[in-house]
C-alpha cells in the first residue's frame, strides 16, 4: 500500500539552485497539497490543489511553484533556493470534496539550503 | 478561514485519560472538526473527526460541545507512544480545501 510517496527523503542544495520535490499518490484523490514545516513549529500550507489543472495558493506560497497534470502527481518546484527555505516538506492528499474525509500525508522530504 | 485555539503544551501521567481541548469561536455549520497526530519525524497521521455528535474509535474519543464552538479530543488511557503534537483543525464544507493547520498541542505522557 503506497499511499502518499514523496522523493527525495533528503536533499542538500546550494543558494540559488533549483529542484523539485516530488509527491504522488496512488488513492485517486482529488485533493493533494504541500506543508512546510520549520523546527519546532506547526504545519503551513504552501499550496494545493483540488483537481488536475487546478492550483491555488496557500499561507506561504512565495518562492514556490506548483502544477496538476495528472491525478497522481503534484510536484513542489524550488525556483532559486534560499536559506529560509531550509524545512521538512509534507505533501498530503485527501480523496474528494467531503470535508469529513481524511487527510493522508507523505513522510516528509527534508530539505537543507546552504 | 475559520481558525482553531489550542494550548501550546499538555502533560499527563501513563495510563492516566488526556482531555486536549480545542477552540473554535468562529466554526462554521458545515465546517468538520478533525484531529490529527504528528510522531517525532514521521507526518501528521488521522485520529478522528465529526460534525456534531461525539465520536468514538479505537485510538481516541471526540466530545464536540453543543454550539460547536469547543471541542476536546480524549485519550483514555495514555500510553507513552501517545506523546506527539496534536493538531485540531477544520475542515470546510466550500472554497475547495485550503486547511490550515495551527501550531497544535505538544503532548508529554511520564512514565
Amino acid at each position: 500500500n503506497a499511499g502518499v510517496t514523496q522523493t527525495p527523503k533528503f536533499q542538500v542544495l546550494k543558494t540559488g539552485q533549483s529542484m523539485t520535490l516530488q509527491c504522488a499518490q496512488d488513492m485517486n484523490h482529488e485533493y493533494m497539497s504541500w506543508y512546510r514545516q520549520d523546527p519546532g513549529m506547526g504545519l503551513r500550507l504552501i499550496h494545493y490543489s483540488v483537481g488536475a489543472g487546478i492550483t491555488d495558493q496557500g499561507e506561504v506560497p512565495n518562492g514556490y511553484n506548483v502544477s496538476r497534470s495528472t491525478t497522481e502527481d503534484f510536484p513542489l518546484r524550488l525556483l532559486s533556493a534560499a536559506p529560509s527555505q531550509t524545512s521538512v516538506y509534507f505533501c498530503a492528499s485527501s480523496p474528494s470534496r467531503d470535508s469529513g474525509n481524511t487527510i493522508y500525508f507523505g513522510e516528509g522530504s527534508w530539505l537543507t539550503v546552504v | 478561514d475559520a481558525k482553531t485555539t489550542q494550548p501550546n503544551s499538555m502533560e499527563s501521567n501513563e495510563e492516566e485519560p488526556v482531555h486536549l481541548p480545542c477552540n473554535h469561536s468562529t466554526i462554521s455549520g458545515t465546517d468538520y472538526i478533525h484531529w490529527y497526530r504528528q510522531l517525532p519525524s514521521q507526518g501528521p497521521e488521522y485520529v478522528i473527526h465529526g460534525l456534531t455528535s461525539n465520536v468514538n474509535n479505537r485510538m481516541a474519543s471526540l466530545a464536540i460541545a453543543e454550539d460547536r464552538k469547543s471541542s476536546t479530543l480524549i485519550l483514555h488511557r495514555a500510553t507513552l507512544r501517545d506523546a506527539a503534537v496534536y493538531y485540531c483543525i477544520l475542515r470546510p464544507n466550500t472554497g475547495g480545501f485550503k486547511t490550515i493547520f495551527g501550531a497544535g498541542t505538544r503532548l508529554f505522557v511520564k512514565a
